[in-house]
């Protein structure tokens, strides 16, 4: 079946450092992909997203591009803030009424 | 900002109690969902609902059951609690059609003693 695979974490860095969390999904057809973020004691909140391949989602300084060929949806960042230290969970949905399928989160932590 | 809400957002209760979990969103959504995160993080699909008297078992089975009388109102009730039900407790919401972005509540942290 339909499937994210992301990379395991924790995922420790230095503030300004550059930040790449790798996804890749396996779907019959072709998905729209999202990038959710959970921050310490909230729900999940809508990232960046993307419906079609090639495009590029990008919010808040984060960027993931949809590549098809490579079946991948890597979350990237030039310079972290402390601020997104959080869990982020790669996620994909085949047709606009089929429930998301999350990968199982990678948790980022920035120090000062 | 979303406009979905989740009551109590912490319960400690004793083995045997019933509980419900109350969830509620003014965004008119008629597509909503409840999820089960595990203290790794991962994300499972319990139940969901395209609208008033719609349930869905989800991915995992649970020993929850759901109801959806109003659009608004998306409450899951635990009968019987156990410590294997010890979990936070994610609800959310989207449109149906478009279905572009689910909207997460806080959560409700589960604690059975």
């Amino acid at each position: 079946g339909d499937s994210v695979t992301q990379m395991e974490g924790p995922v420790t860095l230095s503030e300004e450092a550059f930040l790449t969390i790798n996804c890749t999904y396996t779907a019959t057809g072709y998905p729209s992909l999202f990038w959710y973020v959970q921050y310490p004691g909230e729900g999940l909140q809508l990232l960046l997203k993307a419906t079609k391949a090639d495009d590029k989602g990008s919010n808040k300084g984060f960027e993931a591009t949809y590549r098809k060929e490579t079946t991948s949806f890597h979350l990237e960042k030039g310079s972290v803030q402390v601020s997104d230290s959080a869990v982020y969970f790669c996620a994909l949905r085949m047709g606009s009424q089929g429930n998301l399928i999350f990968g199982k989160g990678t948790k980022l932590s920035v120090k000062p | 900002e979303a406009d979905i809400y989740q009551t109590p957002r912490y319960l400690v209760i004793g083995t045997g109690k019933k509980i419900t979990l109350e969830c509620s969103q003014t965004m008119g959504h008629d597509k909503m969902y409840w999820y089960q995160q595990d203290p790794g993080m991962e994300l499972h699909l319990i139940h969901y609902s395209y609208g008033v008297n719609s349930t869905e078992k989800g991915d995992l089975s649970s020993e929850s059951t759901v109801s959806r009388i109003r659009t608004e109102h998306f409450p899951l009730t635990l009968e019987s609690a156990r410590p294997s039900h010890t979990s936070q407790y994610l609800c959310a919401s989207s449109e149906v059609h478009s279905g572009e972005t689910q909207y997460f509540g806080p959560g409700t942290r589960l604690l059975v003693l």
